[in-house]
This record gives C-alpha cells, structure tokens and sequence, in this order.
C-alpha cells in the first residue's frame, strides 16, 4: 500500500498570506490528523477527521481550519499567516477503529517571512 | 501540555550497543506509542503498546509499560549507525486517535 502523501513538501509565504496544505491518507483508513511541529513547541495536535466530521480539535486560533472530503483525503488552511506559524505541518492516517496506530505522511515544511 | 517526557533529552553510543529510552506520563492513557523522526522528515512508526499489556517486541526494539508508575520504556538491542533519529512517545488517551507527543530523544549512534 502506498503511505501517506502530502502535498507540497514545501512552501514559502509571506506573512498575511494563507496557505492551504493536502494529505491523502493510506487506501481505507478514514481517520486523518494533523499536527503541528515546531522546535519551540514540539509536537502539537491540531485537529482530527474522521467520515468527513472534525471529531477533535487542539488548542489553535480559528484561522486554523481543515476539512475533510468523501475520499479521506484532507486538507486543512491556514489563513492570515504569521511568522510563528512557520513550522513542518504533519498529516497521519489511521484505520477507523480507535487506539490504532497512526501513519505519517513526509510533512509540509512552510515558512512564513 | 505535553503528557509525555522522556528521558534522557540525548543520548550517544556506539554501534553494537544497547539504547535505552524512557517516556513518563501524567494521565491514564489507552496506549503508548513510539515513533522515530530522521531530520526533520516524517515520523515513523515503531510500535504500539496498549495499557493492558506490559511488554511488546518487534526486531531489535523492546517496550515496556508499567501503567503503575506511568512510565514506558523503548530498548534498542546491537544498535546502528542508522538508528540515529529522534524517538518520540506518545499517548493516546480517549475514544479518538489524538496523539499527545514528548519532546523527544536524539540518538546519536557512533560507527
């Protein structure tokens, strides 16, 4: 099976910008999460999706925002972009059971200047 | 919040060595999962232990969890040049699959 994509793997914006990143989870998981990875913070949980709904969310502003469509695949967006939003943005898939391991795609490197 | 810690924040060895890695947690979780990151790319996952069990293996990698102390441990056997990475745990607590992630272990692996 293929793992998780992510797309692009890199992306440079200017501040005020927004961005919007994609992941395509593996062939019949249909739970997608996505996590926010600085050195300052570490690793953070921004939201989850699962069947299309956010069935959790972390502790981000609204300008950070994701969906979910039929297929699994996600997206989420992020809107008037500020340097500390600079950061490797993580998508992992995992199968609908909970408690299941969860598979991480390459991740999306984003700059913010 | 960060619900896991480990311990030490870097390790070095040399090759053919044993690494041996420790997560402490705050809250009851339903598993404990172990990760590897190589330069800031994406995590790998190395293996899971739910809180009804106390020991797991896969290869070379050896888990433990003691639900008691709220504390796991990743043993790596003979290890590699290439086992150089960051480790993370992570728990899931919950009826959803959130991750909540220590800040990690470098592991340097001298040849």
């Amino acid at each position: 099976k293929a793992g998780v994509t992510q797309t692009p793997r890199y992306l440079i914006k200017t501040r005020g910008q927004q961005v919007t990143l994609s992941c395509s989870p593996i062939s019949g998981h249909r739970s997608v999460s996505w996590y926010q990875q600085t050195p300052g913070q570490g690793l953070q949980f921004l939201f989850e999706y699962f069947s299309e709904t956010q069935r959790n969310k972390g502790n981000f502003p609204g300008r950070f925002s994701g969906r979910q469509f039929s297929n699994s695949r996600s997206e989420m967006n992020v809107s008037t972009l500020e340097l500390g939003d600079s950061a490797l943005y993580l998508c992992a898939s995992s199968l609908e059971v909970p408690y299941n391991e969860q598979f991480f795609g390459p991740g999306t490197r984003l700059t913010v200047l | 919040s960060q619900q896991g810690e480990e311990d030490p924040q870097a390790l070095s060895i040399q090759e053919g060595e044993n690494a041996t890695m420790n997560c402490s947690y705050k809250t009851s979780i339903n598993n404990l999962q172990w990760y590897r990151q190589n330069s800031g790319r994406g995590l790998v996952h190395l293996i899971l232990i739910r809180s009804n069990e106390r020991e797991k293996h896969s290869g070379r990698l050896r888990v433990t969890l003691d639900t008691s102390k709220k504390s796991s441990s990743l043993l790596i056997t003979a290890s590699r040049a290439a086992d150089t990475a960051s480790y993370f745990c992570a728990t899931a607590t919950g009826a959803n699959s959130k991750l909540t992630f220590g800040k990690g272990i470098t592991l340097s692996v001298r040849p």
